[in-house]
């Protein structure tokens, strides 16, 4: 899988839009772009995925370069309870299962 | 639809003895990953397995660690003769089937500490 490259840390006030970045300069053509989130040490949750377009769901939006080499996870109004790491995490689907290679994460805190 | 159950959620181990980690997946999910996850690091993947088999274990150490998924009952990951550095917090993800990352749900985790 490919590997990636997002920040250590950042904040973000309450009310406003979460922009993290991740970049995956060597991603496949056959590779998703994957978003989780891990809060305080509970299990990771899944938020989006996409492969060459953008993506929204009822959590995030997905902004994905026309290159694919990076993407941006957008909370549109973060609140307190979106505090936590995010891992951005680039696979390919395949028969054999789809074990996901976390990284370091990007440690968002969102401030009042 | 209750979802990953794992337990027990913590776990103290003297050095020597064994670990025993279970995980029961979702509803209708017969697919199982084992991560686990060292302070301040992120979630590393151990071992894959479908009912009564081993998929994928390339992440799982070579000696002590092992995993099993019966076609009944929970799937156990079991540590032997623990040692300091396998104090983790060990985590069971399920899916309803192969491929598809966006499909694994994970259990609470169960954070083992060896002392």
């Amino acid at each position: 899988d490919a590997k990636t490259t997002q920040p250590t840390s950042m904040d973000c006030a309450e009310g406003r839009a979460a922009n993290l970045p991740c970049n995956h300069s060597t991603i496949s053509g056959n590779e998703y772009v994957y978003w989780y989130r891990q809060i305080h040490s509970q299990g990771p949750q899944y938020i989006i995925h996409g492969l060459k377009n953008n993506e929204t769901n009822e959590m995030a939006s997905l902004i994905i370069t026309e290159d694919r080499k990076s993407s941006t996870l957008i909370l549109p109004h973060a609140t307190l309870r979106d505090t936590a790491v995010y891992y951005c995490i680039v696979s390919a689907l395949n028969n054999a299962g789809n074990m996901l290679t976390f990284g370091g994460g990007t440690r968002l805190m969102v401030k009042p | 639809n209750a979802g990953v159950m794992q337990n027990p959620r913590h776990l103290v181990r003297r050095r020597g003895q064994e670990a025993r980690l279970r995980c029961s997946p979702m509803k209708g999910h017969s697919h199982v990953y084992w991560y686990r996850q060292l302070p301040e690091e992120g979630l590393k993947f151990m071992v894959y397995l479908q009912k009564e088999n081993i998929i994928d274990e390339s992440g799982m150490p070579k000696e002590r660690f092992s995993a099993e998924f019966p076609k009944e009952g929970p799937s156990i990951l079991r540590i032997q003769q623990v040692v300091r550095g396998d104090s983790a917090a060990y985590f069971c993800a399920s899916s309803p089937r192969s491929g598809g990352a966006h499909e694994q749900y994970f259990g609470p985790g169960t954070r083992l500490t060896v002392t």
